[in-house]
């Protein structure tokens, strides 16, 4: 069965600071992999997503994710980190037979000037 | 480009009643899918309709049922309401398979 794991419920950074946001997925196929950031009282946005190809993917406001299918992972990282990043962060995995998704839990994040 | 809509934004209901979410996709966009999310479960899916037709369904249980209109709007209820089924119902809209979700700010459901 399809299962994305966040292992970090909530994770606090200075601003400035790099970034990393862990996701490991359950997928008996190629994934389709996503990285969607929900500000308070927001739907929530696209970061970026892989498909396929370079493993490596940029995404908007700077944050970048890196696929590794050995680690069935797919980790979110940005530099620098900025205080309006503070959001929930959402790992999500799907298939190519429709738009059904399955979500981590969600990380929060706390940016402290 | 108008973005995804959901109303009502905020409701409260009691236990037993049903309730009816209504949720209008992005102009041109086919694919209507809704989750539930709640604190600690995250984002759970519940069904996708594309054209009308329910093309995905999660496993909740038959108290919640969906239906898509042909302007591609698309409607869920929750029939006898539970304490458990108080959550944001986000409905999310796309182009075509596995592409990106536009997600609406959800409606927030309460149930006494």
């Amino acid at each position: 069965a399809q299962s994305v794991t966040q292992p970090d419920i909530h994770i606090t950074v200075s601003e400035g600071a790099s970034l990393e946001l862990r996701c490991n997925y359950s997928y008996g196929a190629t994934p389709y992999l996503f990285w969607y950031v929900q500000s308070p009282g927001q739907g929530l946005q696209l970061l970026l997503k892989y498909f396929s190809g370079d493993t490596l993917v940029q995404g908007i406001k700077g944050f970048e994710a890196e696929f590794k299918r050995s680690q069935s992972s797919f980790n979110l990282r940005k530099p620098s980190v900025h205080w309006s990043d503070a959001a929930e962060y959402f790992c999500a995995v799907g298939q190519n037979t429709g738009n059904q998704f399955y979500f981590g839990t969600g990380t929060s994040l706390t940016v402290i000037p | 480009k108008a973005g995804v809509t959901q109303t009502p934004r905020y409701l409260i209901k009691t236990r037993g009643q049903q309730v009816t979410l209504s949720c209008s996709p992005i102009s041109g966009h086919r694919s209507v899918s809704w989750y539930q999310q709640t604190p600690g479960q995250g984002l759970q899916f519940l069904f996708e309709y594309f054209s009308e037709t329910q093309r995905n369904k999660g496993n909740f249980p038959g108290r919640f049922s969906g239906r898509q209109f042909s302007n591609s709007r698309s409607e869920m209820n929750v029939s006898t309401l539970e304490l458990g089924d108080s959550a944001l119902y986000l409905c999310a809209s796309s182009l075509g398979m596995a592409g990106e979700l536009f997600f609406g700010e959800g409606s927030r459901l309460t149930v006494l």
